[in-house]
């Protein structure tokens, strides 16, 4: 299986503050690299597919960039509802697989 | 309203087997594939297994040794996931999620199953 290394785990930060949140990944994914957002008690809501393709509806503050195997999330001004849990998720090869996360939480 | 709602939360005893439903709304059910993932307490995400809602093709996780079956109703639009032989590891919430350009974009609320003596 293809291991999905996130970090930081953690972080803490100030709204308003930019956040990059770095995904790498065991071998080649090409761009197949997602990222999610979630929220206690709800659902995982895609941001980025495709390493760097904005979801519909997805605030233009969010950003994914990098191949093969080097991935980054950018959030250039963080906003209040920002605050959450976000993952990388590669679906190159099954089983796709997800990284451990990166809780964003409020400095 | 695109989405999807799962049945809800179950409580099992270890050995027993539980299935959890998937609704589709607003969407065309067979045009789209089915990931299930789940999520342990503390832990990372995890796919389970996938399910072609067209054609009823599935892939699984070797995670689970044969122990999960994926179905689906296309009459109902409705995905189903059975899960035998429950062991206290199997306590997670678990998500469908509809597939979209090798991403997720609509997922359930989730349904907590609990393993529990």
């Amino acid at each position: 299986d293809i291991h999905m290394t996130q970090s930081p785990s953690s972080l803490s930060a100030s709204v308003g503050d930019r956040v990059t949140i770095t995904c790498r990944a065991s071998q080649s994914i090409r761009n197949y690299l997602n990222w999610y957002q979630h929220k206690p008690g709800k659902a995982p809501q895609l941001l980025v597919y495709a390493a760097s393709r904005l979801h519909s509806g997805v605030p233009s503050r969010f950003s994914g960039s990098g191949s093969e195997t080097d991935f980054t999330l950018t959030i250039s001004s963080l906003q209040p509802e920002d605050f959450a849990t976000y993952y990388c998720q590669q679906t190159y090869i099954t089983p796709q697989t997800f990284g451990l996360g990166t809780k964003v939480e409020i400095k | 309203q695109v989405q999807l709602v799962q049945s809800g939360a179950e409580v099992k005893k270890p050995g027993a087997s539980v299935k959890v439903s998937c609704k589709a709304f607003g969407y065309s059910f067979s045009s789209y594939s089915i990931h299930w993932v789940r999520q342990a307490p503390g832990q990372r995400l995890e796919w389970v297994a996938w399910i072609d809602a067209g054609t009823g093709n599935t892939k699984y996780s070797q995670n689970f040794q044969g122990r999960v079956t994926l179905t689906r109703d296309t009459s109902a639009s409705t995905a189903y996931m059975e899960l035998s032989s429950l062991r206290s590891e199997d306590t997670a919430v678990y998500y469908c999620a509809r597939d979209v350009y090798a991403a997720s974009d609509i997922w359930g609320q989730g349904t907590m199953v609990t393993v529990s003596s």
